[in-house]
């Protein structure tokens, strides 16, 4: 099956760093990739979709400033927190989709657990 | 937005069949339906998918009712290794097909 590797899966850091995740379709390419949240006990939140060479779209209350969206080939995304505080303490989790229609599924990466101190 | 109503948690004996239901009464032709599962601390892993016919794979079947206003997931086994949060998903058309997780159902496999 389709398998999408998320690096690293976790990362403890102090306040005010930047933090880079990357998300890679190891044997298929990735027309669409997506970024999601998930806090403890609740589910998984969309923070933005991106096409590969195109800016990402980001869901409505989600700070683009601050969650830095790269797409440049089919096969790689990477969300960067920039400066990131003990609110985004998150479980952030990729996803990658081939194609751009309904009838694809997506496949999901496991996930890195970010723990800012 | 198209949304989908599941129950909050099923419980299962295992090697019984499940079925978990899914409403999605504001469902439009174009839209999919997407079943997802999640262990803990683990990215979801893709289930099953259909548009309007019944849907078979290794993992489970998805029946669709007639109206496309329902749907349910047949774990035709049940195994202690099923048990996860499972997630009923429509992909919408105007969103780009973008998938977004409601509550989903907490399914408890006993032996």
């Amino acid at each position: 099956g389709a398998v999408v590797s998320q690096h690293p899966s976790r990362v403890i850091c102090k306040s005010g760093t930047s933090v880079k995740i990357e998300c890679r379709s190891l044997d298929f390419q990735a027309t669409t990739m997506f970024w999601y949240r998930q806090f403890p006990k609740q589910s998984l939140m969309l923070m933005a979709t991106s096409n590969e060479g195109s800016k990402a779209t980001y869901e409505q209350g989600v700070e683009k400033d601050k969650f830095l969206i790269n797409h440049a080939s089919l096969t790689l995304s990477t969300l960067t927190v920039t400066s990131a505080h003990p609110e985004d303490s998150s479980f952030y989790i990729c996803s990658a989709r081939y194609g751009g229609r309904g009838n694809q599924p997506q496949h999901f990466g496991d996930g890195t657990r970010l723990s800012i101190l | 937005d198209a949304k989908t109503t599941q129950p909050n948690s099923m419980e299962s004996n295992e090697e019984e069949p499940v079925h978990l239901p899914c409403n999605h009464s504001t469902i439009s032709g174009t839209d999919y339906i997407h079943w997802y599962r999640q262990l803990p601390s683990q990215g979801p892993e893709y289930v099953i998918h259909g548009l309007t016919s019944n849907v078979n794979n290794r993992m489970a079947s998805l029946a669709i009712a007639e109206d496309r206003k329902s749907s349910t997931l047949i774990l035709h086994r049940a195994t202690l290794r099923d048990a996860a949060v499972y997630y009923c998903i429509l992909s919408i058309t105007n969103s780009g097909y973008a998938l977004n997780f409601g509550k989903g159902t907490s399914l408890l496999v006993t032996p």
